[in-house]
């Protein structure tokens, strides 16, 4: 079956520290690979994504490599600010099962302090 | 501006009642999922729809129904036979068969009081 392991967190850093937060998978099937962010009390929104081995997904100063090789998609930044403070999900979806579901991580929360 | 909306907010169950939760969305989206959150967990699938009057279970189905009589809507009921329906219920959407990133909905905090 499909799973994700996403590093345990939560994860306090001081503002303007690098972040990174480690994902490993497995997949059966070519999954498509996603970072979320879940603010306090809100819904998930996408923060970045990548379809096929070796592409980087971006956004916000944030970045992850799809790792065939290793099955890994960690998330980086080079520079985090107090905003950055949320639960970070790393997810798959195996679009070839028919249901496309996302399968979760547990989540890391991410503490930034000023 | 499109997007889900989900409601209620916040709501609270006795033990023993059946409740529903409303899921909408206005991006023309065809399919619809709905997933449970609990504390330092990630998502669960509960249920989910392709198209129109179809519908599958997920991976945690039992003591949940849901419907799909129109492509906006997809409301969840939480039936008494969910031993522990307390966590925070999240909806989401992709558009067509390519699949690609879901949207969600900002979600419905249950507890049974």
């Amino acid at each position: 079956g499909n799973s994700v392991t996403q590093m345990e967190g939560p994860v306090t850093l001081s503002e303007e520290a690098f972040l990174t937060i480690n994902c490993t998978y497995t997949a059966t099937g070519y999954p498509s690979l996603f970072w979320y962010v879940q603010y306090p009390g809100e819904g998930l929104q996408l923060l970045l994504k990548a379809t096929k081995a070796d592409d980087k997904g971006s956004n916000k100063g944030f970045e992850a490599t799809y790792r065939k090789e290793t099955t890994s998609f960690h998330l980086e930044k080079g520079s985090v600010q107090v905003s950055d403070s949320a639960v970070y999900f790393c997810a798959l979806s195996v679009g070839d099962t028919g249901r496309r579901a996302l399968t979760f991580g547990s989540g890391t929360r991410l503490q930034v302090q000023p | 501006d499109g997007g889900i909306t989900q409601s209620p907010k916040y709501l609270f169950r006795k033990e023993g009642q059946n409740v529903t939760l409303s899921c909408e969305q206005n991006l023309n989206h065809d399919a619809m999922y709905w997933y449970r959150q609990d504390p330092g967990q990630g998502l669960r699938l509960i249920y989910y729809s392709q198209i129109v009057n179809d519908f599958q279970k997920g991976d945690i189905a039992e003591g949940y129904s849901v419907s799909r009589e129109k492509k906006e809507s997809f409301p969840l009921t939480v039936t008494s036979a969910q031993k522990n329906p307390t966590a925070f219920y999240l909806c989401a959407s992709i558009r067509g068969p390519q699949g690609g990133e879901q949207f969600f909905g900002p979600g419905t905090r249950l507890t049974v009081l």
